[in-house]
């Protein structure tokens, strides 16, 4: 299957400080990302839809201007957690379509102190 | 959009077949079902797609009732390595901005 890479895998950071995911797809141009969040012991959430050169859609209840999404290329989403708080620590997954299918990164453990 | 409903968890013996079932009675004539995992601090991971016919790759086989009402995931030969969370998707939205919701799915548990 296609491959979707993500760095860093994890990352600790100060409350009130920015912090920056990527999310690649090698193998394959994707039109559109996905980001998601799980929090320990629950699903994954969806947060919010990228397509490349527009703006992202979020789901409802994410803060669009917490959680800044641009996806400037077909290969490259950042999804950037603006002055994090210990709420925001969770696991952050993205993901690319291909024509048909969704694939996902292995994801990015983030630590608000 | 088609909702699905799985069992929360599974046992099956090492070495035997893992028959993983999903209803998804409300969906629609062009609508896929997915099945992905996820281990353990894992993303997800595909495992197979289908429409109407009964579809296999090299990790799974994927059967689905001739109704389209319900579909098995089927794991020909556990392994300690398929331990992980199950789950069957029915993407959401129009055709060309579809997106993977997903449920609680089936932890499936692999017993040596």
């Amino acid at each position: 299957g296609a491959v979707v890479s993500q760095h860093p895998s994890w990352v600790i950071c100060k409350s009130g400080t920015s912090v920056k995911i990527e999310c690649r797809s090698l193998d394959f141009q994707a039109t559109t990302m996905f980001w998601y969040r799980q929090f320990p012991k629950q699903s994954l959430m969806l947060m919010a839809t990228s397509n490349e050169g527009s703006k992202a859609t979020y789901e409802q209840g994410v803060e669009k201007d917490k959680f800044l999404i641009n996806h400037a290329s077909l290969t490259l989403s950042t999804l950037t957690v603006t002055s994090a708080h210990p709420e925001d620590s969770s696991f952050y997954i993205c993901s690319a379509r291909d024509a048909h299918t969704q694939y996902f990164g292995p994801g990015t453990r983030l630590t608000v102190l | 959009d088609a909702k699905t409903t799985q069992p929360p968890s599974m046992d099956c013996a090492e070495g035997r077949a893992a028959n993983l079932p999903c209803n998804h009675s409300t969906i629609s004539g062009n609508e896929y079902v997915y099945w992905y995992r996820q281990i353990h601090s894992q993303g997800p991971q595909y495992i197979i797609h289908g429409l109407k016919n009964n579809e296999t790759n090299e990790m799974a086989s994927l059967i689905i009732t001739e109704d389209r009402k319900s579909s098995t995931l089927i794991l020909p030969h556990a392994t300690l390595r398929d331990t992980a969370v199950y789950y069957c998707i029915v993407p959401r939205g129009i055709q060309g901005a579809q997106k993977l919701v997903f449920g609680q799915g089936t932890r499936l548990t692999i017993n040596p």
